[in-house]
């Protein structure tokens, strides 16, 4: 079956220093990515749309400019969060899409961030 | 956009007993997805509907797309202890429900 993965699987960093988060589909192709936050005993929220060789389009309330969105090429996005602060702690899911059935979504295992 | 309500919230049940929950939309959807996902991991597909009035099975899991394309209900019968996790509802536009969080007691 389809496999994405993440890394890192966890991450501290000091609050203001930025953080990288790679997506990687690891035996298919994805040209588009979705990145999603998660906070303790809540939903996922889909925070941006990640499109190879294009810009990434976010949703509603998610700044872009904090939330930095690289789909650099057909297996791997990355979602870098600058000037990180503590209410950036949360836990980050990216997903790519069946290659057939777009609406199923393939996701990887996450990544918990805290910002101390 | 789009509107999911999932419910229940949250479910304490005994091994051995069924479960539904279920999702409702403020729009049409032309697909519902259910997914599980245990403590700390990504989600995982159970169950993908593609058609009005669709019933579909995974073991012991059944999904239905509402006739109204406005709803779609997951069924867990004869719970077991690894069924404890949460369940979402997904639709067409990669929004999540709010997630049934399910425990089973042995």
């Amino acid at each position: 079956g389809a496999v994405v993965s993440q890394h890192p699987s966890w991450v501290i960093c000091k609050s203001g220093t930025s953080v990288k988060i790679e997506c990687r589909s690891l035996d298919f192709q994805a040209t588009t990515m979705f990145w999603y936050r998660q906070f303790p005993k809540q939903s996922l929220m889909l925070m941006a749309t990640s499109n190879e060789g294009s810009k990434a389009t976010y949703e509603q309330g998610v700044e872009k400019d904090k939330f930095l969105i690289n789909h650099a090429s057909l297996t791997l996005s990355t979602l870098t969060v600058t000037s990180a602060h503590p209410e950036d702690s949360s836990f980050y899911i990216c997903s790519a899409p069946h290659t057939i059935f777009y609406n199923e979504q393939f996701f990887g295992p996450g990544t918990r961030l805290t910002v101390l | 956009g789009q509107q999911l309500n999932q419910s229940p919230q949250s479910m304490f049940i005994q091994e051995g007993e069924d479960v539904s929950m279920n999702c409702t939309s403020s729009s049409i959807f032309n697909t519902w997805l259910w997914y599980k996902q245990d403590p700390g991991e990504g989600p995982v597909l159970l169950i993908a509907l593609y058609k009005a009035g669709e019933l579909t099975s995974n073991g012991r899991l059944t999904a239905q797309f509402g006739i109204t394309r406005k709803d779609s209900f997951l069924n867990i019968s004869a719970s077991i202890p690894s069924d404890v996790g949460i369940y979402f509802c997904a639709g067409d536009d990669m929004r999540f429900g709010a997630g049934t969080r399910l425990t089973v007691k042995p």
